[in-house]
């Protein structure tokens, strides 16, 4: 059964830092690994999905890498801003996503 | 953002009685899904369709039935409630073009079951 550990619970930083987010999995034989961004009483929003060819993704400040053999994500975060404040949560498969229980990142002004 | 809308967004209910939460999508998405959200486990999945009438059972299951008779509405019914299915329900979808797919989540429903 695939499971997804995501470490530390919660993390605190300074604005202007650049961060690293850690997602782990013990199933290497994956599709995709996705980041979504949760916001206090809201949705999910989609970040990246690295496929399981890919070792890593950028979309603007964000960029996720991807390691099957030591089954590990990254998501690293530069230049972090205060509307960066949220729960991110990894996920991997295709269709039926197994959640990893997220990392609540807080960044104080 | 991806058109989702949930309905209701919160309900408060007793246990036994039965509840029916509402995912409606304007994408013509092929796939829905129901996750729930619960402090401590993240978010699991229950159901999944992909395609009307096709359905298929998540992780957490048990004591769910879904429906899909639209391409748009997918239903999640809590046949006789009980105090462990208070929770935050979401409804995504995926165009299911292949295993690539990103998923887009609605807005999620607050069940409070007393």
């Amino acid at each position: 059964k695939q499971e997804v550990t995501q470490i530390p619970a919660a993390l605190s930083v300074p604005e202007g830092e650049n961060l690293v987010l850690n997602c782990s999995f013990t199933d290497s034989a994956i599709y995709n690994l996705q980041w979504f961004r949760q916001d206090p009483g809201k949705g999910l929003t989609s970040l990246l999905l690295i496929q399981s060819s890919q070792r890593e993704q950028t979309s603007g400040r964000l960029n996720a890498s991807l390691d099957k053999s030591s089954g590990r994500s990254t998501l690293y975060i530069a230049a972090s801003q205060p509307g960066d404040s949220a729960t991110y949560l990894c996920a991997v498969g295709a269709q039926k996503l197994v959640f990893g229980q997220g990392t609540r990142l807080t960044i104080n002004p | 953002d991806a058109g989702i809308t949930q309905s209701p967004r919160h309900k408060v209910t007793e246990t036994g009685t039965p509840v029916t939460l509402r995912c409606h999508q304007t994408e013509n998405h092929r796939y829905m899904y129901w996750y729930r959200q619960d402090p401590g486990h993240g978010l699991r999945l229950i159901h999944y369709s992909y395609g009307v009438k096709d359905t298929d059972k998540g992780e957490v299951s048990d004591g769910y039935s879904v429906s899909r008779s639209k391409t748009e509405d997918f239903l999640l019914t809590l046949e006789s409630a009980t105090s462990s299915q208070t929770s935050v329900y979401f409804c995504a979808i995926s165009p299911g073009q292949g295993t690539t797919d990103t998923q887009y989540f609605g807005p999620g429903t607050r069940l409070t079951v007393l």
